[in-house]
C-alpha cells in the first residue's frame, strides 16, 4: 500500500523567509504525488502535482516541489513567504492499482507566516 | 472550472439518527469520494465510486453507506449517526486520466452529533 508521511505538523516562518513543508513516500511503484492547500472554511486545492515528467515542478503561487527518488521525497518550497500563504497543507500519493485512482493523504502540516 | 457543491456547511444531528450528506459535481467526472478530515489524522477515505451505482469500500466505511443514483450525485449517508462520527466531510472528484489527475474538492459539511 502507498502512503505519504509529512514531517512537522506545525511550520511557522517569517514573512519572506523560505518555506519548506516536508513529505516522503513509500511505494512500490513510480508514485504519482501531489500538492494540496486548504485555508480556512474551504476545502483543498491543488498546488502541484508529479506524475513522472520533470523532477522539479512548479506550481500555483510561487510553490514548487522537488521528485527525489533516492530520499523517496517530494518536499515543498516557496523563496519567499507571504501572510497569505498562512493555510493548512496536505502531501497525496494516488494509487494507480484503480481506476479511480483513490489518493492517500499524509496528516497535514499547518504553516504560519508571522510579520 | 470544476464545481463540487456539498449540499450543507454545518449540520446538527442527535445520536442515533440517519444523516445524509450530499454532493454534485458539475464537470461530469467518473471518479467521486467521500473523506472525512479530523485534526492531526489528515484526511482518511471513507468511500468512493468510479461509475453510476458502482461504490467501493474505502479504508473506514464502518457506520457509513453511500449511493451514487445518477453520474453528478454522491451521497454519503450515516444510517445511525455516532457521536463519534462528528467531523468535517468533504466530498471530491476526478476526471481525465485517473491516477494522475487531481481530486476536485467541495467546501466540505462540519457535521456535529449531539
Amino acid at each position: 500500500a502507498q502512503s505519504v508521511t509529512q514531517l512537522g505538523s506545525h511550520v511557522s516562518v517569517s514573512e519572506g523567509a523560505l518555506v519548506l513543508l516536508r513529505c516522503n513516500y513509500s511505494s512500490s511503484v513510480p508514485p504519482y504525488l501531489f500538492w494540496y492547500v486548504q485555508y480556512p472554511n474551504q476545502g483543498l486545492q491543488l498546488l502541484l502535482k508529479y506524475t513522472s515528467a520533470a523532477t522539479l515542478v512548479k506550481g500555483i503561487n510561487g510553490f514548487e516541489a522537488e521528485f527525489k527518488k533516492s530520499e523517496t521525497s517530494f518536499h515543498l518550497t516557496k523563496p519567499s513567504a507571504h501572510m497569505s500563504d498562512a493555510a493548512e497543507y496536505f502531501c497525496a500519493v494516488s494509487d494507480q492499482d484503480t481506476n479511480a485512482g483513490k489518493s492517500t493523504f499524509g496528516d497535514g502540516t499547518t504553516l504560519t507566516v508571522k510579520p | 472550472d470544476v464545481k463540487v457543491t456539498q449540499s450543507s456547511r454545518y449540520l446538527v444531528k442527535r445520536t442515533g439518527e440517519k444523516v445524509f450528506l450530499e454532493c454534485v459535481q458539475d464537470m461530469d467526472h467518473e471518479n467521486m469520494f467521500w473523506y472525512r478530515q479530523d485534526p492531526g489524522l489528515g484526511l482518511r477515505l471513507i468511500y468512493f465510486s468510479y461509475d453510476v451505482k458502482m461504490k467501493e469500500k474505502g479504508d473506514i466505511p464502518e457506520g457509513y453507506s453511500v449511493s451514487r443514483e445518477k453520474k453528478e450525485r454522491f451521497s454519503l449517508i450515516l444510517e445511525s449517526a455516532s457521536t463519534n462520527q462528528t467531523s468535517m466531510y468533504l466530498c471530491a472528484s476526478r476526471g481525465g486520466t485517473g491516477p494522475t489527475s487531481p481530486l476536485h474538492f467541495g467546501n466540505g459539511t462540519r457535521l456535529t452529533v449531539t
